[in-house]
């Protein structure tokens, strides 16, 4: 399986400011993708982040608030902007593609609190 | 529609019982995996079974498919304090694209 790490591992953030997140692997990934988790929540998919091109959001997200990078195949970034204390979340990133392309790896997450 | 709705939504056995959790999903699927989350850590994978298959073991871990429910249940034998976590059944959201869609998950508190 991929080792991924993501940073940092936890913010506290004010209101009306962004905060970047980053994902790295240890090896090149078919796929990435962001998930936000509620607190108390269950998983929700944010978007997919394609390498290269446009990341692809699902419905309910929207580009201008969770911009996302991927330079290339082994690192990804997703921004939460303008940020509010309904953003307060764990953000994790996954990947696919490695070794299996079916089964799906986690970073450990980034836990953001924002005041 | 979501899909994986789990059930129980909370579970609390003592050490050494065994721990049944259920998940239901909407739609047909390739495959269906099964997560552990530690008090709000990353998930760690546990056992990936396909639609073609029935039952998955691994150590401790027994994971059923029933296709025809829309339906597969994660048991947890001889359970450890350790064990204490949530769990989280996800479903391929369409085929192709890797993507998954998670179930609500099941709170388990083993006692010691």
């Amino acid at each position: 399986s991929a080792v991924i790490s993501q940073k940092p591992s936890r913010d506290i953030c004010q209101r009306g400011t962004s905060l970047t997140i980053q994902c790295q692997v240890d090896s090149q990934v078919t796929m990435m993708f962001w998930y936000r988790q509620q607190p108390g929540q269950s998983l929700t998919l944010i978007a997919t982040a394609n390498q290269g091109s446009e990341a692809t959001y699902e419905s309910g997200f929207v580009i201008d608030k969770f911009p996302i990078s991927r330079p290339n195949l082994t690192f990804s970034t997703l921004t939460v902007s303008n940020m509010s204390p309904e953003d307060s979340s764990i953000y994790l990133c996954s990947v696919a593609g490695v070794p299996s392309t079916d089964t799906q790896y986690f970073g450990p997450g980034t836990r953001l609190t924002v005041l | 529609s979501q899909q994986g709705e789990e059930d129980p939504q909370a579970l609390s056995i003592q050490e050494g019982e065994n721990a049944t959790m259920n998940c239901s999903y909407k739609t047909s699927i390739n495959n269906l995996q099964w997560y552990r989350q530690n008090s709000g850590r990353g998930l760690v994978h546990l056992i990936l079974i396909r639609s073609n298959e029935r039952e998955k073991h691994s150590g401790r871990l027994r994971v059923t498919l029933d296709t025809s429910k829309k339906s597969s249940s994660l048991l947890i034998t001889a359970s450890r304090a350790a064990d204490t976590a949530s769990y989280f059944c996800a479903t391929d959201a369409a085929s192709g694209t890797y993507k998954y869609i998670f179930g609500t998950g099941t709170r388990l508190k083993v006692l010691a």
